[in-house]
C-alpha cells in the first residue's frame, strides 16, 4: 500500500468558516508534509511533521494550523482565510532522513475560498 | 542554497517522439534526485528517482541519470504518448524537505 489519502477532494469555505484537511497513509512512514500548491506552479512546502513532532513551519501565516494526531495522520485546520489562499493542499509522507528518501503524495485537496 | 533549475516550458511534441527535459541543481554534498509527474487535476507521482553519482532511474520507459559533474538529472523516453501529456518535475530531498524546479509542461499531440 503506497496510498496516501487526503478528504475532502473540493472544498468550498467562506472567510469567517473553520474547516480541517485530513490525511492518511499506512505506509509506517514518521514524516508528513503538507504542501500549497498554485495553479502552473511547483508545491510550497508549508508543514514538515517528523515523529510527530512539527519541525519546520515555513512561516505560515497563523490562520493554518496543523496537527498530527498519530503517525498515521495529519491535519490542517483551516480559519479566516482569504481568497488568495484558494490552491491546491497536497499532503505527502516519507521515511525519515535525506538518504533514500522518497515522498508520497496524497491527490490533494481543492480549496476554494469565497 | 540548495535548488533545482527546469527547462522552461510547454514542450510541444508529436506521438513517437523523443523527449528530454532539461534539469540542473545547486546542491552541496550528494542529494537524492527525483522525477515527479502531475496529470490535470491530480497530486504528484513519483516517477523515477537516483540516490548517488551514476544511478540511472527509469520507469514507464522514462530515463534519468544523475550526473555529479554537470549536476545535472535530464529526465528522457525515447517514444512519448499522448498519455504523457503531464506537468513534469524535478526535485531535490534535502534536510527533511523537497526543493522543486518550476515544472514544465508536456503536450503530446497524436
Amino acid at each position: 500500500d503506497t496510498e496516501v489519502t487526503q478528504t475532502p477532494k473540493h472544498l468550498v469555505m467562506g472567510m469567517t468558516n473553520k474547516k480541517s484537511l485530513k490525511c492518511e497513509q499506512h505506509m509506517g512512514h514518521r514524516a508528513m508534509y503538507w504542501y500549497k500548491q498554485k495553479a502552473k506552479k511547483p508545491p510550497e512546502l508549508m508543514f514538515v511533521y517528523s515523529y510527530e513532532k512539527l519541525s519546520i513551519n515555513e512561516s505560515v501565516p497563523s490562520r493554518f494550523s496543523p496537527e498530527c494526531p498519530n503517525s498515521s495522520l495529519l491535519n490542517l485546520h483551516l480559519h479566516a482565510l482569504q481568497p488568495e489562499d484558494s490552491a491546491l493542499y497536497l499532503c505527502a509522507s516519507s521515511q525519515v532522513g535525506d538518504r533514500n528518501t522518497e515522498a508520497f503524495f496524497g491527490q490533494g485537496t481543492r480549496l476554494t475560498v469565497v | 542554497g540548495d535548488s533545482v533549475t527546469q527547462m522552461e516550458g510547454p514542450v510541444t511534441l508529436s506521438e513517437e517522439a523523443f523527449l528530454t527535459i532539461n534539469c540542473t541543481y545547486t546542491a552541496t554534498g550528494y542529494p537524492s534526485l527525483f522525477w515527479y509527474v502531475q496529470y490535470p487535476g491530480e497530486g504528484l507521482q513519483l516517477l523515477l528517482k537516483a540516490t548517488k553519482a551514476d544511478d540511472k532511474g527509469s520507469n514507464k520507459g522514462f530515463e534519468a541519470t544523475y550526473r555529479k559533474e554537470t549536476t545535472s538529472f535530464h529526465l528522457e523516453k525515447g517514444s512519448v504518448q499522448v498519455s504523457d501529456s503531464a506537468v513534469y518535475f524535478c526535485a531535490l530531498f534535502r534536510r527533511g524537505k523537497l526543493i522543486f524546479g518550476q515544472g514544465t509542461t508536456l503536450q503530446v499531440k497524436p
